[in-house]
């Protein structure tokens, strides 16, 4: 069956460019959608179609997505963004989502 | 605003049926579809299904069997039923909006999201 795999964490120092992958077959060919979460909140859709950013969501969020590597960067992290990430993309008819990504800044 | 709320039991026992509600406001739930996703504590998440406005529904293969999604569109609200729970049941419910995409549905993302509600599932 198909997978999307993350890393499990990342650590990034303030102000520094954090990057988050998602993998998997062939992944360039489908569409990613990128999500932050942080503790005891619902997910937030942070990247659509690869690279598209949501109204409301800060230009320091960018996506790509190539072969087999979709990627979600962070440009200038700020301590807000320590949040759990996740990648989502659609395998025929079922909407898979990445293992998740604990970001920490410090 | 949309938003986007569910409702539901917080304790169930095995082999019960499990009956979650998402009531929309803010918005109509015509022309969109909507999904239910969860998340079991501490871990990832896994979609559910989805339904369309017009009643088209798309499970995950891995819980097709055992989950009925329907639509009330008056009262602005859609619901999931999942037969037959286990403890591997437990996690937090989510509804959300979505896959939104120009076409096909299938490439969509979930653009709003319901604050969650924990379902716990003991004996």
């Amino acid at each position: 069956s198909y997978e999307l795999t993350q890393p499990t964490s990342v650590s990034v120092s303030p102000g520094q460019t954090a990057t988050i992958t998602c993998s998997g077959d062939r992944l360039g060919d489908k569409y990613v959608s990128w999500y932050q979460q942080k503790p005891g909140q619902s997910p937030v859709l942070v990247i659509s179609q690869d690279s598209k950013r949501p109204s409301g969501i800060p230009e320091r969020f960018s996506g790509s997505n190539s072969g087999n590597t979709a990627t979600l960067t962070i440009s200038g992290t700020q301590a807000m963004d320590e949040a759990d990430y996740y990648c989502q993309a659609w395998e025929f008819s079922t909407a898979l989502f990445g293992g998740g990504t604990k970001l920490t800044v410090l | 605003q949309l938003q986007l709320q569910e409702s539901g039991p917080g304790l169930m026992k095995p082999s019960e049926t499990l009956s979650l509600t998402c009531s929309v406001s803010g918005g109509s739930i015509g022309d969109y579809y909507w999904s239910w996703i969860r998340q079991p504590p501490g871990k990832g998440l896994e979609w559910i299904g989805y339904i369309y406005y017009s009643g088209t529904t798309n499970y995950n293969p891995s819980l097709r069997r055992r989950i009925t999604i329907s639509l009330d569109t008056p009262k602005n609200q859609f619901s999931l039923t999942l037969n037959s729970v286990t403890a591997a049941d437990t996690a937090v419910y989510y509804c959300a909006r979505g896959p939104v995409s120009i076409v096909p549905a299938t490439t969509g993302w979930f653009d709003a999201w319901g604050q969650g509600t924990l379902v716990t599932v003991s004996a």
